[in-house]
């Protein structure tokens, strides 16, 4: 059974830096074709994802958020760590981790472009106040 | 701000049907890339119901269904039940060398 669970502050304050993680059992990060992604949720709104790190530790980033994130992955911890610099009140929201099962398309590109989140954490509620 | 637009929220009584768009462009959808959906009950993280445009994960009831034409892609549900009634996702991405994850705006099912 694949489990993951976030972990972090639920309060920090606007300029901080935002680290959270990812704990995970059931599944290797070195295995070929998957990943680990965040993806949050302000509340009352929509999904957005932040960033990914393959099995092979490429990592891919929000365009509108790459300046500020920094994903890791310490394969014999079973973790993945999301670092957020300078948090501000708009950051308020639900962060998720999640397992991605990518697969190649007609592309053929690598690693590969196309996956889906199929197993979820509960989620971490961060709120950004002074 | 999300280039996949769905409706703010779709309605229908227990046993009917609803379907759910997302809408998308040249650079996702109407370039062959695929379409995945997601269930959110409230308060609850979400859950993948289809993946690859069309394909059911294992325990997913067959009253889920996906499709794609052109530049959008469709959610089904058939005899709709009071346990439908959620926060539904699409994602795809964006056609370019690399995974860039891209939501829809979400549509909210309420069943009367």
């Amino acid at each position: 059974q694949i489990t993951l669970k976030e972990s972090g502050p639920t309060l920090v304050k606007p300029t901080q830096t935002l680290t959270l993680t990812c704990s995970f059992s059931g599944l290797s990060l070195t295995t070929s074709g998957v990943g680990v992604g965040w993806i949050r949720q302000p509340p009352g709104k929509a999904l957005e994802w932040l960033a990914l790190i393959y099995w092979n530790d490429n990592k891919r980033y929000s365009p509108s958020l790459k300046s500020r994130l920094t994903i890791t992955k310490d394969t014999s911890e079973n973790q993945v760590v999301l670092t957020m610099t300078n948090m501000d009140p708009v950051d308020t929201a639900t962060y998720y981790c999640a397992h991605i099962t990518f697969y190649y398309d007609s592309s053929g590109y690598y690693p590969p472009r196309q996956g889906y989140f199929d197993l979820w954490g509960r989620g971490t509620l961060v709120t950004v106040s002074s | 701000q999300s280039v996949l637009t769905q409706p703010p929220s779709v309605s229908g009584a227990p046993g009917q049907r609803v379907t759910i768009s997302c809408t998308g462009n040249s650079s996702n959808i109407g370039a062959g890339l695929d379409v995945h959906w997601y269930q959110q009950v409230p308060g609850a993280a979400p859950r993948l119901l289809i993946y690859g445009t069309t394909y059911r994960p294992s325990g997913i009831p067959d009253r889920f269904s996906g499709s794609r034409s052109g530049t959008s892609a469709s959610l089904a549900i058939t005899g709709l039940q009071a346990e439908d009634e959620a926060d539904y996702y699409c994602q795809s991405c964006d056609n370019s060398l690399t995974f860039s994850g891209l939501f829809g705006t979400g549509t909210r099912v309420t069943v009367l």
